[in-house]
C-alpha cells in the first residue's frame, strides 16, 4: 500500500497568516492528490482533487500544487472558519490511503 | 449529485458481525465507485475498502482482508459494508463515500457517518 506522510502533525497559526502543509507519498502518484479539510463531528470535505483542481464552492485562498510524491496545500490568508484538521488523500492505487492528519489550530 | 444516507448508530459484542448500509439517491448509482473510510475516536481517516457496482468488484485495505466484505445491490442503489470478527479497536464512526472519474477518484460525497460500538 501507498504510504502517505504529512506534515506538519499539528500547527498554530494565527487568522491572516498564510500556512502550507505538505504531503509526501513513498511512490509516485502522478497528480492522483485531494485535500480535505473535517471539523469536529462532521464528515470531511473536498477541498483540491488531482493536486490543484479546487472543488466548486471552496474558497479560492486555499490551492494545492505537486506531482509525483510531493504535494502542498496552502491556505493565503487564514480565516477563523479554516481552523480544523486536513488530510490528503492518494487515488492512484486502487488500495486508497489517507495521511495522518494536520490539525490546524487559532495560535 | 448523488447524496448518501446511512443506517444507524450500531451497538455490538466483541467477536460479533456488524452490517452498515449506506443508500444513494440524485444521482446515477453506477457513475459512482464507493468506499468506507472509518475514525476511531481521536483518530485520523482510514480507508477500509471500496467497491465499482457496474463490475461488482471490491477492493480492502490489507488491514480489513478477511474480515471486511462490501457489496452493492444496483437495485436499490445501496452499498453495505460488513466487518466481522468485531474487537473494541474497531469502535469508530464508519463513513461512506462517493468517488467518481471526472474527479480523479477524490471522495466529493460523504454520509454523514454511522457510529459503531464494540463492547461488553
Amino acid at each position: 500500500e501507498i504510504q502517505m506522510t504529512q506534515s506538519p502533525s499539528s500547527l498554530s497559526a494565527s487568522v491572516g497568516d498564510r500556512v502550507t502543509i505538505t504531503c509526501r507519498a513513498s511512490q509516485s502518484i502522478s497528480n492522483s492528490l485531494h485535500w480535505y479539510q473535517q471539523k469536529p463531528g462532521k464528515a470531511p470535505k473536498l477541498l483540491i482533487y488531482a493536486a490543484s483542481f479546487l472543488q466548486s464552492g471552496v474558497p479560492s485562498r486555499f490551492s494545492g500544487s505537486g506531482s509525483g510524491t510531493d504535494f502542498t496545500l496552502t491556505i493565503s490568508s487564514l480565516q477563523p472558519e479554516d481552523f480544523a484538521t486536513y488530510y490528503c488523500q492518494q487515488s492512484y492505487s486502487p488500495l486508497y490511503t489517507f495521511g495522518q492528519g494536520t490539525n490546524l489550530e487559532i495560535k | 449529485q448523488v447524496q448518501l444516507v446511512q443506517s444507524g448508530a450500531e451497538v455490538k459484542k466483541p467477536g460479533s458481525s456488524v452490517k452498515v448500509s449506506c443508500k444513494a439517491s440524485g444521482g446515477v448509482f453506477n457513475n459512482y465507485v464507493f468506499s468506507w473510510v472509518r475514525q476511531a475516536p481521536g483518530q485520523g481517516l482510514e480507508w477500509v475498502g471500496g467497491i465499482i457496482p457496474m463490475f461488482g468488484t471490491a477492493n480492502y485495505a490489507q488491514k480489513f482482508q478477511g474480515r471486511v466484505t462490501i457489496t452493492a445491490d444496483e437495485s436499490t442503489s445501496t452499498v453495505y459494508m460488513e466487518l466481522s470478527s468485531l474487537r473494541s479497536e474497531d469502535t469508530a464512526v464508519y463513513y461512506c463515500a462517493a468517488c467518481r472519474h471526472d474527479y480523479n477518484y477524490a471522495f466529493d460525497m460523504w454520509g454523514q457517518g454511522a457510529v459503531v460500538t464494540v463492547s461488553s
